[in-house]
């Protein structure tokens, strides 16, 4: 079946520890976006990559980092420059459609706890 | 920048009842697409409804039916009949077609309750 899979789905890392969250697609889909969900925060768009080795900052960049070497995999690095980490992190993934409506499938997510 | 504003953090009805949950957003984009997300307790989260700008007639789907009110930039949702396994946060979200960036960001959220 196709879908998007997070992994790990609880992570536990100690301060000043750099952790990546997985994220593989097998939809063929050509978008691939980060989202941290906070309590009262909604999800909030970290990074989004539309295309193979390029990306895109949303708003809360700073602390991350993405790579998009393949069209299947964005993987997300939360580095220690993060200073609030502990989140649930939401991958998803669209086809990209010039005019169309982008419409997003979302892997499970992954729920990081810094100790 | 666009900007989804979600006015409700919490509701609460009863099974059977209609309610309606409120959307506003920002944007000086004319086409653009507008979506309501469920996420119930699993966490996942999956599309209810979407409705793209140019069209004026509302969207809906079974039970879920919007009320777009271009002008006003008001995008709200309407569940009939409501079930147990409406309980969920709903999000509203947004993406710009004039600029084609791709974009897409949401609202803060609402979280539903339906009362057996």
């Amino acid at each position: 079946d196709g879908g998007i899979t997070q992994s790990p789905k609880y992570l536990f890392r100690k301060e000043g520890q750099n952790v990546t969250l997985s994220c593989e697609q097998n939809l063929n889909h050509d978008a691939m976006y980060w989202y941290r969900q906070d309590p009262g925060q909604g999800l909030r768009l970290i990074y989004y990559s539309q295309i193979v080795n390029d990306f895109q900052k949303g708003d809360i960049a700073e602390g991350y980092s993405v790579s998009r070497e393949k069209k299947e995999s964005f993987p997300l690095t939360v580095t220690s420059a993060q200073k609030n980490p502990t989140a649930f992190y939401l991958c998803a993934s669209s086809i990209l459609s010039a005019s169309g409506a982008n419409v997003l499938t979302f892997g499970a997510g992954s729920r990081l706890t810094v100790l | 920048a666009q900007t989804v504003t979600q006015s409700q953090p919490e509701m609460s009805v009863q099974e059977a009842e209609t309610v309606t949950l409120s959307c506003t957003y920002d944007t000086s984009e004319n086409n653009y697409y507008l979506f309501w997300y469920k996420q119930p307790p699993s966490r996942q989260m999956i599309l209810v409804i979407r409705q793209e700008a140019y069209k004026q007639q509302n969207a809906t789907e079974n039970r879920f039916s919007v009320n777009f009110q271009k002008a006003a930039k008001s995008f709200s949702l309407k569940i009939s009949d409501s079930q147990l396994g409406d309980t969920a946060m709903y999000f509203c979200a947004f993406i710009g077609r004039d600029k084609r960036d791709d974009k897409i960001i949401f609202g803060k959220g609402t979280r539903l309750h339906i009362l057996p």
